[in-house]
């Protein structure tokens, strides 16, 4: 089946640091999400992007699909942004079931 | 639209015991799945339903497993005859089916522990 290899795997930061988050997926995705997980558990939708760049505040994100790749980019970073952050493709022909990677732990400090 | 809710959100049981956990997705989505999260992973996939059709279950549903979706509203996932590999966050997500639009959106979880 696809693998989807996140690096790397923990990342510590000094508040309103810049960091870059990736994503390779082995085979080709019609779907592509990014994910941050809260303490709770709850998944955060961040991004759908299957393909393209899409930009949300200090937030964005750009995928490759013919090179198989995403990329997480957070900018100026926060001690809310710590947490686990997933990459998540979906397979075609499929059914849109996703297949996430085993995620960033990022830890931001103040 | 308040987004996919899941009851309970914490369940503690012992071996041996059955458990029923409840998805209710956003309205209007025809999709809706289930996926296992234990600690230090990223969520698996388990099973997924189309209306009230399940369309796939994963290696990782054994016979004690059973999920249903009537009417294609709301699901339920029920374990039976728990064991302690079982415990982990039960994550419920639907999303739309149209070409095109496949994003899911997930509840807050169901996090299991079996003694």
């Amino acid at each position: 089946g696809i693998q989807v290899e996140q690096s790397p795997p923990d990342l510590i930061l000094q508040e309103g640091a810049n960091s870059t988050l990736r994503c390779n997926f082995s085979d080709s995705v019609n779907n592509l999400q990014w994910f941050h997980q809260n303490p709770w558990g709850q998944l955060i939708n961040l991004f759908y992007i299957p393909s393209g760049t899409k930009q949300n505040g200090r937030l964005s994100a750009t995928t490759v699909a013919t090179e198989r790749y995403s990329l997480l980019y957070i900018s100026s970073s926060q001690t809310t942004d710590s947490g686990v952050y997933f990459c998540a493709v979906g397979p075609y022909n499929q059914g849109g079931k996703l297949i996430f990677g085993q995620g960033t732990e990022l830890s931001v400090k103040p | 639209d308040t987004g996919v809710s899941q009851d309970p959100r914490h369940k503690i049981t012992k071996r041996g015991q059955n458990v029923t956990f409840r998805c209710d997705p956003i309205s209007e989505h025809n999709r809706l799945y289930w996926y296992r999260q234990t600690l230090g992973q990223g969520p698996e996939f388990l099973t997924y339903f189309q209306n009230e059709a399940q369309l796939e279950k994963s290696r990782l549903l054994s016979d004690r497993f059973s999920a249903e979706r009537p009417k294609g509203s709301f699901s339920t996932l029920e374990i039976q005859r728990t064991e302690q590999g079982d415990s982990a966050m039960y994550l419920c997500a639907s999303s739309p089916r149209g070409s095109g639009d496949n994003e899911q959106f997930f509840g807050p979880g169901t996090r299991l522990t079996v003694l």
